[in-house]
């Protein structure tokens, strides 16, 4: 079991820059889903896939995060003209099925500091 | 909407002691409740579920029941090692908001001490 692998583990960036962050699923998993993290909060649900499909994508925080999963495997998070707020770890997670009959394997993050 | 509130930390115990840490939550409809578990550098972990009314999940000597009537899922733990220090994560999974996102309380770090 590889696990749920993110790339990059930590991120630098000036305010303004675009970023990007990759996550690679468990192999047969069919869901993935975006959190993020801030200092003492719970993962804040961002947006998930089923397969290539966004299913939901309503809790992006602004029009500056776009996701994409374009084969159903590997996914990206990208965030345009970063702010400071927008420093935070960013989880991501996959699932064989919903989350009642299969749990969320969540990777280790990528945590973005903008400056 | 949804939301979870759990106890504020850092809780320190010693080792052997009794643990509680109290969840409680507001839904819309029937959630599932989960814990999840970050142990230092590591990422999330499934630490048990419960999908319906008093059920109990149970892993790793750890348990929760699912509360109904008070909206609560507390974990339990009989005896607390020095492993079991990390962050413990409350959350709840509410279908019918069509998001299928779980929603997490704020996290509460466990230290224990030998």
């Amino acid at each position: 079991d590889t696990g749920v692998s993110q790339d990059p583990r930590h991120k630098i960036t000036k305010r303004g820059q675009n970023v990007t962050f990759r996550c690679d699923p468990i192999s047969e998993h069919n869901r993935l889903y975006w959190y993020r993290q801030t200092l003492g909060q719970g993962p804040e649900f961002l947006t998930y896939f089923q397969n290539e499909a966004q299913l939901e994508k309503s809790r992006l925080l602004s029009d500056r995060f776009s996701a994409e999963r374009p084969k159903g495997s590997f996914s990206t998070l990208e965030i345009q003209r970063t702010e400071q707020g927008d420093s935070a770890m960013y989880l991501c997670a996959s699932s064989l099925d919903g989350q009642l009959n299969s749990p969320l394997h969540f990777g280790n993050g990528t945590r973005l500091t903008v400056t | 909407g949804n939301s979870v509130t759990q106890m504020e930390g850092p809780v320190t115990l010693s080792e052997e002691a009794f643990l509680t840490i109290n969840c409680t939550y507001t839904a819309t409809g029937y959630p599932s409740l989960f814990w999840y578990v970050q142990y230092p550098g590591e990422g999330l972990q499934l630490l048990l579920k419960a999908t319906k009314a008093d059920d109990k999940g149970s892993n790793k000597g750890f348990e929760a029941t699912y509360r109904k009537e008070t909206t609560s899922f507390h974990l339990e733990k009989g005896s607390v090692q020095v492993s079991d220090s990390a962050v413990y994560f409350c959350a709840l999974s509410a279908f019918g908001g069509g998001a299928d996102g779980l929603t997490f309380g704020k996290g509460t770090h466990l230290i224990i001490q030998p």
